[in-house]
């Protein structure tokens, strides 16, 4: 298994640029996240999925959308990319609410930085 | 406020042991972890722990969970360099539907020769 894998590993934008961060994971998981990390700010939920077809908002949403159409992919989409924007994009995935532990598994990340 | 809180940095010298403290508000939580990230990486599952246990031991490391007081600590037992890092508690309450857990702000640990 590869795991949950993402790409690019680095990406600079222009201010109001848009892109998307791939995600995809070969590990039949049914939840998948999209998480920033910042300096100091830890890890902060910007959009989950519980299932193919099903999205919802995590705790910084804006400015993003997500779509899961497959179980396996779950890209992030940057709509008109600001300053704010740039940080590192974790994606993780896991198993379902019956697994024993729940554990994440965290692909390697995205580097944005936004001019 | 936040719902799971973190010192932001820990130096400890080779060899000591090095504890990490959290606490957490969600007085449902089930499972409770700590996670690993190395520089330039993603995070990893180093261990976790099960609300009905007060203490889980696996080698150098020692989970103390305090549930009355929802204080949850990692200590890491002759403490090397490659175990500098940053540690992340995290918590899954019981309850929300998502099962997405809440980490923390992350614990720098630096050790130093």
């Amino acid at each position: 298994n590869a795991g949950v894998t993402q790409t690019p590993k680095f990406q600079v934008l222009k201010t109001g640029q848009s892109m998307t961060l791939q995600c995809a994971q070969d590990m039949n998981h049914e939840y998948m996240s999209w998480y920033r990390q910042d300096p100091g700010m830890g890890l902060r939920l910007i959009h989950y999925s519980v299932g193919a077809g099903i999205t919802d908002q995590g705790e910084v949403p804006n400015g993003y959308n997500v779509s899961r159409s497959t179980t396996e992919d779950f890209p992030l989409r940057l709509l008109s990319a600001a300053p704010s924007q740039t940080s590192v994009y974790f994606c993780a995935s896991s198993y379902s609410k019956t697994d024993l532990n729940n554990e994440q598994f965290f692909g390697p990340g995205t580097r944005l930085t936004v001019l | 406020g936040e719902d799971v809180e973190q010192s932001l940095f820990l130096s400890v010298r080779e060899g000591d042991s090095s504890v990490i403290n959290c606490t957490y508000t969600d007085s449902s939580s089930t499972y409770l972890y700590w996670y690993k990230q190395e520089p330039g990486a993603g995070l990893q599952l180093l261990t976790y722990i099960f609300s009905n246990m007060d203490m889980k031991q696996d080698q150098r490391l020692t989970v103390l969970l305090n549930k009355k007081d929802k204080h949850l600590s990692l200590r890491i037992a002759d403490t090397q360099t490659g175990d500098s890092a940053i540690y992340f508690c995290a918590e899954r309450p019981d309850g929300r539907g998502s099962y997405i857990p809440t980490f923390g702000r992350g614990t720098s640990l630096i050790v130093h020769p």
